[in-house]
């Protein structure tokens, strides 16, 4: 079945900088690959997403790419701002094929 | 829409007894989904349904069991709860395996 690896655990940057999570998958056949943010106490909530037919996705300060030869993703923040602290999870599935599979998830903490 | 609702959202167990976490969701979604996340974890699939009458099996099954009859409800069974059951239980639903609407969660914690 599908697994999903993802790097780092946890991330400290200073608020302005860059951030960027890694994740790894092993079904080939995955072609959906989301991410969500979880903040303290709360339900995650879907980013953004992106399917297997984009290489990137853009979304004002969120960036999504995937190399499906490699089968990996990666979330890209630029500019973070203390309101993005959180822990963020990658996932994959197949479009339509139910089985979401999450990453472990990478704790952010951007520090003003 | 209230969109997905789970009960409880707290509940203390003692160990060998059972309950059942209830979800429903007034989204019209096909899919639906389980999740269990343990402190400081990430979420683990217990089981999902890609429509009534339609379960399957995810990560993490062993002590669960769940029930799909309507596309509304998808109701989540523990059997004899054990310690390693205490978690933060997920529901979720989703128009078509797309973008995943999460319930608030609900704490379980056997003793």
């Amino acid at each position: 079945g599908e697994n999903v690896e993802q790097h780092p655990s946890t991330l400290s940057v200073q608020e302005g900088d860059s951030a960027v999570i890694k994740c790894t998958y092993s079904d080939s056949a995955s072609n959906y690959f989301p991410w969500y943010k979880q903040e303290l106490g709360k339900r995650p909530q879907l980013i953004i997403d992106i399917r297997s037919n984009v290489g990137e996705k853009k979304d004002q300060r969120i960036a999504v790419t995937l190399n499906k030869t490699a089968k990996h993703f990666s979330l890209h923040i630029t500019e973070t701002q203390p309101e993005d602290s959180a822990v963020y999870f990658c996932a994959a599935s197949k479009v339509k094929g139910g089985k979401l599979i999450f990453g472990q998830g990478t704790e952010l903490s951007v520090k003003p | 829409n209230a969109g997905v609702t789970q009960t409880p959202k707290f509940r203390i167990l003692k160990i060998g007894q059972s309950m059942t976490l209830q979800c429903t969701q007034d989204m019209n979604h096909n899919y639906m989904y389980w999740y269990r996340q343990d402190p400081g974890m990430g979420l683990k699939l217990i089981y999902y349904s890609v429509g009534a009458g339609i379960t399957d099996k995810g990560e993490v099954p062993n002590g669960y069991n769940v029930s799909r009859s309507t596309t509304e409800d998808f109701p989540l069974r523990l059997e004899l709860a054990a310690p390693s059951q205490t978690s933060v239980y997920f529901c979720a639903s989703s128009p078509s395996g797309g973008e995943l609407f999460f319930g608030e969660g609900s704490r379980l914690t056997v003793l």
